[in-house]
């Protein structure tokens, strides 16, 4: 059963701690996008790989990052520069020119 | 300039009637056009996609597209109160995708 699994679904981050979102796809697509949902703000973009260990900044990246070691997974890492963390962020891929999305993770900073 | 513009509602209509959700886009050589629906708490789902100028069905959906005057636009006939949700348009440039900011639809039983 192909698709994106994001994990976790909820997560609760302390001030000044770094924390990590997990995507995994086994539909073998290279581009990968990671977006960021706030009410009324539609969905903005932090990060996309087009391709393997190559990765790009989109309109929000300050105070996250990424990695592309493998095909799979692109993993967010949400640190502790970002100021207003709490957000749903959305992992995605390019599938046959569609945005097709995991289930999401509820970020929320305590 | 945004690269598309929603109305962001929010838009109720009565249960049965139609629903018209509407973007606009800034890129005038922009080829391809997506509507997502997301409900409360959910990602967004693709329902419609057109490339070509005109109408396109799909059951109770209609996606239309005008690029001369670069909107398109959702059309929900016989709303029913499980389309409540919100509603994204899409478009791919330059390596991603832009999203409007979402129109919030509520059908009333």
């Amino acid at each position: 059963d192909g698709g994106i699994t994001q994990s976790p679904k909820y997560l609760f981050r302390k001030e000044g701690q770094n924390v990590t979102l997990s995507c995994e796809q086994n539909l073998n697509h290279d581009a990968m996008y990671w977006y960021r949902q706030d009410p009324g703000q539609g969905l903005r973009l932090i990060y996309y790989s087009q391709i393997v260990n190559d990765f790009q900044k989109g309109d929000i990246a300050e105070g996250y990052s990424v990695s592309r070691e493998k095909k799979e997974s692109f993993p967010l890492t949400v640190t502790s520069a970002q100021k207003n963390p709490t957000a749903f962020y959305l992992c995605a891929i390019d599938r046959d020119t569609e945005a097709f999305f995991g289930q999401g993770t509820r970020l929320t900073v305590v | 300039q945004k690269e598309v513009e929603q109305n962001s509602g929010p838009l109720s209509v009565p249960e049965g009637a139609i629903a018209s959700l509407n973007c606009t886009y800034s890129d005038r050589g922009s080829q391809s056009f997506f509507w997502y629906r997301q409900y409360s708490g959910k990602s967004p789902e693709l329902i419609m996609f057109i490339y070509s100028n005109g109408d396109k069905e799909d059951g109770r959906f209609t996606a239309q597209l005008n690029k001369a005057s670069q909107y398109v636009s959702l059309l929900i006939r016989d709303s029913q109160p499980s389309d409540s949700a919100t509603y994204l348009c899409a478009l791919p440039a330059r390596n991603q995708f832009y999203f409007g900011t979402g129109t919030s639809l509520t059908v009333i039983p």
